[in-house]
C-alpha cells in the first residue's frame, strides 16, 4: 500500500458538531481526493487538491471544506455534522500530470456515525 | 458531466468460471478507465487499467477492453477463484481532467 494514513479510522459524533478527518501521505503526491463512500452509490468524490493551497469541489461538496497547508497533509472538515454525513470517508493520492488521470492510490479509510 | 453506469450490480459464478462486468460513459473526452477491487472492511486497490488509445490489456487472469465508438468498457475474470470475491468499481476520467467518476459497483461471489 502507498504511503496514506487516515485519522481518526472510526469517529461517533453528535449532530451539529464540527468534525475534521485527516490524510497524511509520504509519497509526496501532487493530487490528494476526498471521497465518500455509501451503500448503492459507489464512491463520490467531495473535494480535491492539486498543490499546497490549491483546491476544487467535486460533485457532492455541499457541506464539507478542505484545506491543504502541506504537500503531505489534507484536511476535511464537516462545520456542523448532519446525520446524511454517516459515510465512509476515502482519500486518496496520485502522481498523475496537470490535466491527465492516473492511478489513484486509497487510504485505509474513516468510518464516521453522525448521532 | 461524466455519468458511469455499470452492470451488473451482483454477481454469484461457480469457481473457475468467468465473470464480466460492464460499465457505460457519457462522456467522449473521458480517456482513462482503471478498475478497482474492494474486499470487505478494506480500501480498494487497482487492478487493471486501460486508456483510450489501447484497445484490450491483460494482466493473467484479468483483462479489459475499451470500445470507444460505443463507449463501454468490461472487465473480464478468467478461472475465477473464491479470493475474486469482492466488489469492483470501474471508473473513467472525466472529461479528460484528473478527476474520476465511479460505478456504483458489483458485487462478485466466486462459489467453491
Amino acid at each position: 500500500d502507498a504511503g496514506i494514513t487516515q485519522s481518526p479510522r472510526h469517529k461517533v459524533t453528535e449532530t451539529g458538531t464540527p468534525v475534521t478527518l485527516r490524510c497524511h501521505q509520504t509519497e509526496n503526491h501532487r493530487y490528494m481526493y476526498w471521497y465518500r463512500q455509501d451503500p448503492g452509490h459507489g464512491l463520490r468524490l467531495i473535494h480535491y487538491s492539486y498543490g499546497v493551497k490549491d483546491t476544487d469541489k467535486g460533485e457532492v461538496s455541499d457541506g464539507y471544506s478542505v484545506s491543504r497547508s502541506k504537500t503531505e497533509d489534507f484536511l476535511l472538515t464537516l462545520e456542523s455534522a448532519t446525520s446524511s454525513q454517516t459515510s465512509v470517508y476515502f482519500c486518496a493520492i496520485s502522481d498523475q500530470k496537470v490535466g491527465v488521470a492516473d492511478t489513484q492510490y486509497f487510504g485505509p479509510g474513516t468510518r464516521l456515525t453522525v448521532l | 458531466g461524466e455519468n458511469v453506469e455499470q452492470h451488473p450490480s451482483t454477481l454469484s459464478v461457480q469457481e473457475g468460471d468467468s465473470a464480466v462486468i460492464k460499465c457505460t460513459y457519457s462522456d467522449s473526452a473521458s480517456n482513462y478507465f482503471p478498475w478497482y477491487k474492494q474486499e470487505l472492511g478494506k480500501r480498494p486497490q487497482l487492478i487493471i487499467d486501460i486508456r483510450s488509445n489501447v484497445g484490450e490489456k491483460k494482466d493473467q487472469r484479468i483483462a479489459v477492453t475499451l470500445n470507444k465508438t460505443a463507449k463501454h468498457f468490461s472487465l473480464h475474470i478468467t478461472e475465477t477463484q473464491p479470493e475474486d470475491s469482492a466488489v469492483y468499481f470501474c471508473a473513467a476520467s472525466q472529461g479528460g481532467s484528473e478527476k474520476l467518476v465511479f460505478g456504483k459497483g458489483t458485487k462478485l461471489t466466486v462459489n467453491p
